[in-house]
């Protein structure tokens, strides 16, 4: 699977959108891009994942280049409750089936 | 829907006893559930795929004896920490699949202190 590479950590005023970057430059055609956050002493939580299209949920939306080697999460109003380490993998896809690799991710702070 | 469970939240053992963590998936069947370990101030650090009614696939450098994992239904997975010592102390989380939206759900995590 792909590496991916993510700044350390970022802050976001409450109420604004959170843009976290994440490259991928060695993507293959058949990886899927994965978004999950991890609440301090909490599991993973799932955010959104795609191929190559933008795609949006109640969560998140989530923009892919058109190259597909970075991709940025949008939170389009962030609360003080979406603090938290945010994780971007790369997988090819048969996400139920396949395991994720967690690197450091971008620690959050949404500050008020 | 999606929601994954896991039994105890905490737990706290005297070195040499073994420890069993319960994993569940609520509400959809997971024919392939994760198991992984986070230490302080680091990532998850994936330890063991487990597949219903077959052997686990442990990670190079996890030992099989000393973790145990059974799968015994769709909707349940157990690690067993055998023999734990300090060293093991650690936060175990763990994952189920879900075929339906082709996702990974995870735990809330089972935090492990061996005294």
């Amino acid at each position: 699977d792909a590496k991916t590479t993510q700044p350390p950590s970022m802050d976001c005023a409450e109420g604004r959108a959170a843009n976290l970057p994440c490259n991928h430059s060695t993507i293959s055609g058949n990886e899927y891009v994965y978004w999950y956050r991890q609440i301090h002493s909490q599991g993973p939580q799932y955010i959104i994942h795609g191929l190559k299209n933008n795609e949006t949920n109640e969560m998140a939306s989530l923009i892919i280049t058109e190259d597909r080697k970075s991709s940025t999460l949008i939170l389009p109003h962030a609360t003080l409750r979406d603090t938290a380490v945010y994780y971007c993998i790369v997988r090819v896809g048969a996400g139920s089936a396949r395991q994720l690799t967690f690197g450091s991710g971008t620690q959050l702070t949404v500050l008020p | 829907g999606a929601v994954v469970s896991q039994h105890p939240s905490r737990v706290i053992c005297k070195s040499g006893t073994s420890v069993k963590i319960e994993c569940r998936s609520l509400d959809f069947q997971a024919t392939t559930m994760f198991w992984y370990r986070q230490f302080p101030k680091q990532s998850l650090m994936l330890m063991a795929t487990s597949n219903e009614g077959s052997k686990a696939t442990y990670e190079q450098g996890v030992e099989k004896d000393k973790f145990l994992i059974n799968h015994a239904s769709l909707t349940l997975s157990t690690l067993t920490v055998t023999s734990a010592h300090p060293e093991d102390s650690s936060f175990y989380i763990c994952s189920a699949g879900s075929l339906a939206t082709d996702t990974q759900y995870f735990g809330p995590g089972t935090r492990l202190t061996v005294l």
